[in-house]
């Protein structure tokens, strides 16, 4: 079975660039989740789909970032403008479906760095 | 809870120990936690979980153990070989306006020859 595909691995931009990833979760996955991650620390819930339709976006900065899914498969993450604090990894995840006990499967992320 | 901080809790082992990586969580309400494992540069990779109606529940190599009364949680590592070091999250499944997976600040687990 493949695995949570993501693109770019490494993103060096300059602040106030726009910057955008995208996401292939495990084929048939209903559930995919955007996570930050911070040097240090752990992952943050970002927002997470069920098909193509946002279960929870409450912790994503709406003002500078925004993600779609709209055919209900893969997905992009889009910062505009990148401030220097979103310096981070970017991990995608998906799941069967969302119910308690579905494991997260994770991508190996996007590196952002910015300048 | 919420991890804080750049420097992770670290824990040295030699190889054939055992591991004990310990966690505690913030939300008493929470029913379900998982262990995760991460590599350098790659994404965290699902080692055991377990329900709050449990407290063990045993793997291949690794145990969890789940203390509710302190809201702790440990995972036991068996015979620790090299290819165990990594960071070692636990997270919780917690509701903060929609249930989501709350993640720990991590434990570095380091092999010693």
């Amino acid at each position: 079975e493949a695995g949570v595909a993501q693109s770019p691995r490494y993103k060096i931009i300059e602040k106030r660039q726009s910057v955008a990833f995208w996401c292939n979760p495990i084929s048939g996955h209903a559930t995919l989740y955007w996570y930050q991650q911070i040097l240090g620390q752990g992952p943050k819930l970002l927002i997470q789909f069920q098909n193509n339709g946002v279960v929870d976006d409450s912790q994503l900065p709406k003002d500078r970032f925004s993600a779609e899914r709209l055919k209900g498969v893969d997905s992009t993450l889009k910062i505009q403008p990148a401030k220097l604090e979103d310096s981070a990894v970017y991990l995608c995840a998906s799941s069967l479906d969302d119910r308690v006990g579905q494991p997260q499967h994770f991508g190996d992320g996007t590196r952002l760095s910015i300048l | 809870g919420e991890s804080v901080g750049l420097h992770l809790p670290t824990l040295s082992v030699q190889e054939g120990d055992n591991s004990i990586i310990n966690c505690a969580y913030s939300n008493s309400a929470s029913d379900y936690f998982i262990w995760y494992k991460q590599e350098s540069g790659k994404g965290p990779q699902f080692i055991i979980d377990i329900r709050s109606n449990m407290d063990k529940r045993q793997g291949q190599r690794v145990t969890v153990l789940l203390n509710k009364t302190v809201k702790h949680l440990s995972l036991q590592i068996a015979a620790t070989q090299p290819g165990d070091s990594a960071v070692y999250f636990c997270a919780e499944l917690g509701f903060q306006g929609a249930q989501k997976l709350v993640f720990g600040q991590g434990t570095r687990l380091t092999i010693n020859p």
